[in-house]
């Protein structure tokens, strides 16, 4: 069965402290793994979608790569408004289309 | 361009009632799914469509659940008989179909309460 785990379940950061977030995954063969933001009361907001082992995408403060077992969310400089939960999911190649989640980090950046 | 929408944005009934939610995809987005979201927890998936079809509705929890898109646009998801244990976020997400580059954008989700 295909398997998302982040991690840490929650994060407090200072404004300008970088850190990254985990997100470990099981699936019987990678077709994509996506990375969303979720803001309060709103539905998931797409951020990136690797492909392969290797893969790294940037946009501002925020940079995803990917291995073999897990992609790492990295936030560099962090402001308050990065503040948010992020959900890593998963999509296998034989799994349709469907995304399988992990349920998330929770970010928050204080000034 | 416009996103994808839901309504009703919140929806407040009582156990045993029947309710619909409704979701409106990006133009041109032939795929359609549909997740639930408990509190604390990532979305879940219930059903995707391709075009007209469900190509997989292996996430419909039982079959007081069931959705449809008649016109390959407009879906609706159906719940008979509600239970307090339906309580939860139905999101919709669209995406232009298959292929890689199948990225899947979601509305603002429609909050179901159970009474």
């Amino acid at each position: 069965e295909d398997q998302v785990t982040q991690s840490p379940e929650a994060l407090r950061l200072q404004e300008g402290e970088s850190s990254s977030l985990n997100c470990s995954y099981t699936v019987s063969g990678l077709r994509g793994l996506f990375w969303y933001r979720q803001d309060p009361g709103k539905g998931p907001e797409f951020l990136f979608t690797l492909y392969s082992a290797g893969e790294e995408k940037e946009k501002e403060r925020l940079k995803a790569t990917l291995t073999k077992k897990e992609s790492f969310l990295h936030i560099t400089a962090p402001k308050p408004e990065d503040s948010a939960t992020y959900l890593c999911a998963v999509q296998a190649i034989l799994g349709f289309q469907k995304l399988v989640f992990g349920t998330g980090t929770r970010l928050l950046v204080s000034p | 361009g416009a996103g994808v929408s839901q309504t009703p944005s919140n929806k407040v009934t009582e156990k045993g009632k029947y309710v619909e939610l409704r979701c409106d995809p990006i133009s041109g987005h032939t795929a359609l799914y549909w997740y639930r979201q408990s509190l604390g927890q990532g979305p879940e998936f219930l059903i995707y469509f391709q075009g007209t079809g469900a190509a997989d509705d292996s996430g419909l929890p039982n079959d007081r659940f069931f959705a449809v898109r008649p016109e390959g646009s407009v879906s609706t998801l159906k719940i008979q008989r509600t239970e307090r244990g339906d309580s939860a976020v139905y999101l919709c997400a669209s995406s232009l179909g298959r292929g890689s580059y199948n990225e899947q954008f979601f509305g603002p989700g429609t909050r179901l309460t159970v009474l």
